[in-house]
């Protein structure tokens, strides 16, 4: 089945340091790819996505390729701030349903 | 920004008692969803809907019961409160993008609920 694998956390860094978080997926299709965050105390906001091979989704400073020959979408940012601290999400969804595949989360923590 | 609500956003209440988490989006989108979470952990779907009058039971087995008599209103009940539903209860919305398969969700802030 479908199914979404990311970098366990947590992960901790320090600040201006460079990031990456790891996400491959599993998929019979030709999913769309989604990072979301979730700051503490709060719900989940989406961060960036990409719908088809090659595409690189960016905000904030974070980016993420679609990678279709190695099915991985992986976060990355060149310098980290303290306020990035937050639990970071990676989603698949397919065009055969409405719902969104997740992988398990993770923490990161960015120390001063 | 997507307008989903939540309330209330902390509930502390006694074994047994019946609650109503109540969820509401004004941005007209068909699909809603309840997730549980226990806080920064993985995400669990517990209830979800297409449209107006129908639900549909998510991948973890859940108590709780959904309605959906109107496209922006999605509560979530517990008619009997216990201990193990202590968690936080996510909802949130979808409608397609109109760019390939990309159904992607919008969050509210979250149901913090504890059962003592």
């Amino acid at each position: 089945g479908n199914s979404v694998t990311q970098m366990e956390g947590p992960v901790t860094l320090s600040e201006e340091a460079f990031l990456t978080i790891n996400c491959t997926y599993t998929a019979t299709g030709y999913p769309s790819l989604f990072w979301y965050v979730q700051y503490p105390g709060e719900g989940l906001q989406l961060l960036l996505k990409a719908t088809k091979a090659d595409d690189k989704g960016s905000n904030k400073g974070f980016e993420a390729t679609y990678r279709k020959e190695t099915t991985s979408f992986h976060l990355e940012k060149g310098s980290v701030q303290v306020s990035d601290s937050a639990v970071y999400f990676c989603a698949i969804s397919m065009d055969s349903n409405y719902q969104l595949i997740w992988g398990a989360g993770t923490k990161l923590i960015i120390k001063p | 920004e997507a307008d989903i609500y939540q309330t209330p956003r902390y509930l502390v209440i006694g074994t047994g008692k019946k609650i109503t988490l109540e969820c509401s989006q004004t941005m007209g989108h068909d699909k809603m969803y309840w997730y549980q979470q226990d806080p920064g952990m993985e995400l669990h779907l517990i209830h979800y809907s297409y449209g107006v009058n129908s639900t549909e039971k998510g991948d973890l087995s859940s108590e709780s019961t959904v309605s959906r008599i109107r496209t922006e209103h999605f509560p979530l009940t517990l008619e009997s409160a216990r201990p193990s539903h202590t968690s936080q209860y996510l909802c949130a919305s979808s409608e397609y993008s109109g760019r390939g398969p990309a159904y992607e969700q919008y969050f509210g802030p979250g149901t913090r609920l504890t059962v003592t």
